[in-house]
């Protein structure tokens, strides 16, 4: 099936710093979607992708959709405690209901 | 919009017990329910998908009379652990979405599950 690597896997990180970090595919996504785990909880989406080359915000984050539509990037500016967690990117595995997700990049923000 | 709930978020039983987890979509019709189980420091590992009204369908490896998937309103999913043993504890989480096709999933808050 389909695989999605994400990097880097861990980020140790002070605080204010901007953060970067990629999802690749050796197969095309139509979509690519930027998910947030807190410990203990559930993802919680932060943005979705439909658009090669297309380039979305949500405050402090951006995601860009790779124009060659095997790879994804999410950045974070000026990094605040509360963005700690774990970072997955997913996409829809064959173009249907099921995603398939990245291992997740697991970010940890030194005061 | 697009709230998931799920219950209980942390269950201890005793081995050869069962437990029922629910998954309720609030605030939208969910005709499509996922769930997931999810190791420490892992990724998520779906279990099983479940259309409502008709019977879930289970990925490779897990089995479907262990792990029982209902999902008989278009706001509710439950997942029965049946006979759960200690290597049954894991982190569950289910995720609903609308329509037909592909949608975005939105998932509950997870089931931390105890088995001692």
């Amino acid at each position: 099936g389909q695989q999605l690597n994400q990097s880097p896997q861990s980020m140790f990180i002070q605080e204010g710093e901007d953060v970067s970090m990629n999802c690749t595919s050796s197969s095309i996504f139509n979509t690519w979607l930027w998910y947030k785990q807190d410990p203990g909880e559930g993802p919680v989406l932060l943005i979705a992708l439909y658009k090669a080359g297309e380039l979305t915000s949500n405050g402090r984050l951006t995601a860009q959709f790779g124009i060659t539509r095997k790879d994804s990037f999410l950045n974070i500016s000026a990094s605040i405690p509360s963005d700690v967690g774990i970072y997955f990117c997913a996409g829809p595995e064959g173009g249907a209901q099921k995603l398939v997700f990245g291992q997740g990049t697991r970010l940890t923000i030194n005061p | 919009g697009a709230v998931v709930s799920q219950h209980p978020s942390w269950v201890i039983c005793k081995s050869g017990t069962s437990v029922k987890i629910e998954c309720r979509s609030l605030d939208f019709q969910a005709t499509t329910m996922f769930w997931y189980r999810q190791f420490p420091k892992q990724s998520l590992m779906l279990m099983a998908t479940s259309n409502e009204g008709s019977k879930a369908t289970y990925e490779q490896g897990v089995e479907k009379d262990k792990f029982l998937i209902n999902h008989a309103s278009l706001t509710l999913s439950t997942l029965t652990v049946t006979s759960a043993h200690p290597e049954d504890s894991s982190f569950y989480i289910c995720s609903a979405t609308q329509g037909w096709g592909f949608g975005i999933q939105y998932f509950g808050a997870g089931t931390r599950l105890s088995v001692l």
